[in-house]
């Protein structure tokens, strides 16, 4: 089965400093990744996803993912972190098959803070 | 596009009451999915449906969840009887054709 693992549960960082969240994940076959990001009391929110092709994805607010076949990773970057970017982050793999199809398993979720 | 929508966005309830939580997914989108999120658990996959037809719900973890979709538009959540460990926000999503789920803002749920 598949599954996520997000060794980092918080994460602090100073405003205006770069961010790595690191996301590794065990999938048989070529997986299908994404990032969410889910501010409080929200629901989730796509930040960008990762199906085919060139291995670094650019997303939205400015972030960035690259998959890393031969380390099972799928790292998100982002080069400035604002004081808005501070929220709880999910890394997340496509179940089934389809790649996506039957839904996907998400990690534990990276906590992040941002220091003024 | 109003997004995916559920209500209630909040639910307190007592210990053996019946709770129905509802969703209505983006028209077009033709796969919905059931979300629980606790802090000890994560967010885990309750159940999903294809075109109205529930595929798989070997994540419903007790009898006491059921899950309905009546039409395209419109899914229920019921769970009979609640309790405390009930307590989440739970979350629907849907999503059209693609591998993109898009979510709704969520029921938070305190079962005292």
């Amino acid at each position: 089965a598949q599954s996520v693992t997000q060794p980092d549960i918080h994460i602090t960082v100073s405003e205006g400093a770069s961010l790595e969240l690191r996301c590794n994940y065990s999938y048989g076959a070529t997986p299908y990744l994404f990032w969410y990001v889910q501010s409080p009391g929200q629901g989730l929110q796509l930040l960008l996803k990762y199906f085919s092709g060139d291995t670094l994805v650019q997303g939205i607010k400015g972030f960035e993912a690259e998959f890393k076949r031969s380390q099972s990773s799928f790292n998100l970057r982002k080069p400035s972190v604002h004081w808005s970017d501070a929220a709880e982050y999910f890394c997340a793999v496509g179940r089934g098959s389809g790649g996506g199809a039957d839904g996907l398993t998400f990690g534990k979720g990276t906590h992040l803070i941002i220091q003024p | 596009d109003a997004g995916v929508i559920q209500s209630p966005r909040h639910e307190v309830t007592e210990m053996g009451q019946e709770v129905t939580l509802r969703c209505k997914p983006i028209s077009g989108h033709n796969s919905l999915f059931w979300y629980r999120q606790t802090m000890m658990r994560g967010l885990e996959l309750l159940i999903y449906f294809n075109n109205n037809v529930p595929i798989d719900d070997s994540g419903m973890p007790e009898d006491r969840f059921s899950a309905k979709m009546p039409n395209a538009s419109f899914s229920t959540l019921k769970i009979q009887p609640s309790e405390p460990r009930d307590s989440a926000v739970y979350f629907c999503a849907s999503r059209p054709g693609a591998n993109v789920l898009t979510f709704g803002a969520g029921s938070r749920l305190t079962v005292l």
